[in-house]
C-alpha cells in the first residue's frame, strides 16, 4: 500500500538545523511530487514546498526561502527537507505528504508526522 | 498569496444532523483552461495527519463515505457532512491548489452537540 514513513522525532537548540526524512513505498517514487507541510503546537497547517522526486527540482514559499532545503535519494525512494538557523517558532509537526496529480495537486497521502522541537 | 478563510471556527452539530463549513478564497482557484476548481477539504483528527476528503472541490476521496460531500466555484464553496456521526468530530481544512503556495484555511473544529 502506498506509504510514506518519516523519522523520529528530533529536539535541537535555536541557530542549529534538523534534517526530516520521508521514505515513499507502494506507488512509483519518482512519479509524484512530495510537499512539505508543518504544523505548530495547536496551529493551522503551514505549506512549506515541494520536491520533484524525478528531476530533484523544488520550489520553496517565499516564508523559507534561504532556510529550507528540499532533496532526494532516488536509490532509496527518499527524500529530506533540512531547516536551519532554527528558531523557537519552528517547533512544529513536519509533514511530507504525496501530490498526486503533478505540481498542482492536492495531498493523497500523508507522513505519520516529525516533531521538531526547538528549545535552549 | 491567497487567503483562505473558513467559517465558522467551530461548530456543534447533534448526531445524525446535517453540518455545513464554508471556505472562502480572496481571489478564484477556478482555471478557465480545464474548467475546474482547484480546491481540496482535509479532516484532521488529534494526533494524526490530515486525510483527503473532497478534490477538485466536489470529487469525494476514493473510500470516503458519501455523507460528505463538497459544492461551489470561484472563490466560494462548502463542505457538507449531511448526517454527522461520532466519527466526523475532527478539525476541517481547506486548501488551494491553484497557485504558490498552497495556503490552507485557518481550520474548523466540528464538535458533537
Amino acid at each position: 500500500q502506498v506509504q510514506l514513513v518519516q523519522s523520529e522525532a528530533e529536539m535541537k537548540k535555536p541557530g542549529a538545523s534538523v534534517k526530516v526524512s520521508c521514505e515513499a513505498s507502494g506507488f512509483t517514487f519518482i512519479g509524484s511530487y512530495i510537499h512539505w507541510v508543518r504544523q505548530a503546537p495547536g496551529q493551522g497547517l503551514e505549506w512549506m514546498g515541494w520536491i520533484n522526486p524525478n528531476s530533484g527540482g523544488t520550489k520553496y514559499t517565499q516564508n523559507f526561502q534561504g532556510r529550507v532545503t528540499m532533496t532526494r535519494d532516488t536509490s532509496i525512494s527518499t527524500v529530506y527537507m533540512d531547516l536551519n538557523r532554527l528558531r523557537s517558532d519552528d517547533t512544529a509537526v513536519y509533514y511530507c505528504a504525496r501530490g498526486v496529480n503533478g505540481d498542482y495537486s492536492w495531498f493523497d497521502r500523508w507522513g505519520q508526522g516529525t516533531l521538531v522541537t526547538v528549545s535552549s | 498569496d491567497i487567503v483562505m478563510t473558513q467559517s465558522p471556527d467551530s461548530l456543534a452539530v447533534s448526531l445524525g444532523e446535517r453540518a455545513t463549513i464554508n471556505c472562502k478564497s480572496s481571489q478564484s482557484v477556478l482555471y478557465s483552461s480545464d474548467n475546474k476548481n482547484y480546491l481540496a477539504w482535509y479532516q484532521q483528527k488529534p494526533g494524526q495527519p490530515p486525510k483527503v476528503l473532497i478534490y477538485w472541490a466536489s470529487t469525494r476521496e476514493s473510500g470516503v463515505p458519501d455523507r460528505f460531500s463538497g459544492s461551489g466555484s470561484g472563490t466560494d464553496f462548502t463542505l457538507t457532512i449531511s448526517s454527522l456521526q461520532a466519527e466526523d468530530v475532527a478539525v476541517y481544512y481547506c486548501q488551494q491548489y491553484s497557485t504558490t503556495p498552497r495556503t490552507f484555511g485557518q481550520g474548523t473544529k466540528l464538535q458533537i452537540k
